[in-house]
């Protein structure tokens, strides 16, 4: 099994830089996904990440640590549209498919 | 195009009702799968299609039944559903499907199925 942890919510500025911890226990590790769901609407995939560092696409960047079972998601200039659920997904090595485990969720709020 | 569509975007069903979830992809993915979402909670998997083969079934009640009619297209059938089966259904697909080896295999959601049952 797996434990993935991230906060709840988390408010922030219009503007700001926001940046949403992931923490995660797998037998075996085998990929990160980060993606964020708009209430109602479905989940959009936004990065991956399978090696430890850093990958930047555009105001996202997310990070890896496979040693610390850690990843973060850095958002920049944040926009209003930026609020919405951010979902952490792991994929466990030891899970002969490789399903994804979804973490709970963290609300971003963007306030003016 | 990483566009899957569902339909229908809402449904209200009574328990005694059956009904069918529609889930359609054309970016030639090999696994289509059906997930739960309850609202304010992540989603919960349900079934996996790989290569039109159901993989896996998670301990999901007899009264969701999947189907694959062909590689582009995937069902849920719904009959004597329970209130607390409201949620939101999503459909998702990726390009090949399972295994430990395939790590960069992505998964993309179509839009929903917002389902109320009376």
């Amino acid at each position: 099994g797996q434990n993935i942890d991230q906060p709840t919510e988390m408010t922030a500025t219009e503007g700001a830089i926001v940046q949403i911890n992931c923490t995660y226990q797998t037998s075996g590790f085998n990929g990160l996904f980060w993606y964020q769901q708009h209430a109602g609407e479905a989940p959009t995939f936004l990065s991956y990440n399978v090696l430890d560092g850093l990958e930047e696409k555009g105001r996202f960047s997310s990070f890896l640590s496979r040693s610390k079972g850690y990843s973060y998601l850095l958002l920049k200039e944040l926009q209003m549209k930026d609020s919405a659920s951010y979902l952490c997904a792991v994929r466990d090595a030891a899970d002969s498919w490789g399903k994804l485990q979804f973490g709970a969720g963290t609300q971003v709020v963007v306030t003016p | 195009d990483t566009e899957v569509t569902q339909t229908p975007k809402h449904l209200v069903m009574g328990m005694t009702n059956k009904k069918s979830l529609k889930c359609e992809q054309h970016m030639g993915h090999r696994a289509m799968y059906w997930y739960k979402q309850k609202a304010k909670k992540p989603p919960e998997l349900m079934f996996v299609y790989s290569y039109e083969k159901l993989s896996i079934n998670e301990s999901v009640p007899s009264r969701f039944s999947p189907e694959c009619p062909n590689s582009s297209l995937l069902n849920l059938h719904l009959h004597a559903l329970q209130p607390e089966d409201s949620a939101l259904y999503l459909c998702a697909s990726s390009p090949i499907g399972g295994g430990v080896e395939r790590s960069t295999d992505t998964q993309y959601f179509g839009p929903g199925t917002r389902l109320t049952v009376l």
